[in-house]
């Protein structure tokens, strides 16, 4: 079975705190994502990653960045958090050349104040 | 811009009763359509779809695409309180990204 784990999953943060999200897998994907969501929203894409060093925007990656410095491990960072990043974080991760399934981690709901 | 949208949002039936939830989507390279249940948690897998026509089935959930008109059906027949989730449809475009609908809330009441 396909494992993604997410290191936190609650986090309570500062305004202006640097945040690091980290999400692993095991199952030696190229592909990883980083998802927020919230009410009424839906899933909104941050950033992916196709390989390790590799990174490209998604729909809403203002405010955000990422780090891929090995291939099982893809780090969602929010430079100076605020009150409107609270959300819950999602990452999943897939294996390229092949259609469809993401395998998601269980979330982090993180908590901006 | 890929649009996924869903409907209905919100839902509540009776147990036993049969459902459908629907996704209608815009994609410029399309490659499949996905549907996940989630519950409290993260999105667990259901169906993926890549062709028009066939359906997808798993106990008592069923799924169909319809590429011409752009759009695919999650039903549940028999509905269990074990049902009630978040039904989220996800169409895959170019580069394997996902965009997802905002979803529709099953509330299944004993």
């Amino acid at each position: 079975d396909v494992k993604v784990t997410q290191s936190s999953r609650y986090l309570v943060k500062r305004t202006g705190e640097k945040v690091f999200l980290e999400c692993v897998q095991d199952m030696d994907h190229e592909n990883m994502f980083w998802y927020r969501q919230d009410p009424g929203l839906g899933l909104r894409l941050i950033y992916f990653s196709y390989d390790v060093k590799m990174k490209e925007k998604g729909d809403i990656p203002e405010g955000y960045s990422v780090s891929r410095e090995k291939k099982e491990r893809f780090s969602l960072i929010l430079e100076s958090a605020s009150t409107n990043q609270t959300s819950m974080y999602l990452c999943a991760s897939h294996f390229s050349g092949r259609d469809g399934e993401q395998f998601f981690g269980p979330g982090t709901r993180l908590t901006v104040l | 811009e890929d649009k996924v949208v869903q409907s209905p949002l919100s839902l509540v039936v009776h147990e036993g009763d049969t459902v459908t939830l629907n996704c209608s989507y815009e994609v410029t390279n399309f490659r499949s359509l996905l549907w996940y249940k989630q519950e409290k948690k993260a999105p667990t897998f259901l169906f993926m779809l890549t062709s028009s026509g066939i359906e997808k089935k798993s106990g008592r959930l069923s799924s169909i695409l319809d590429k011409k008109e752009l759009f695919s059906i999650l039903n549940i027949t028999a509905t269990q309180t074990g049902d009630s989730a978040v039904y989220l449809c996800a169409v895959e475009g170019s580069n394997y990204k996902l965009t997802f609908g905002k979803g529709t809330l099953l509330t299944v009441n004993p």
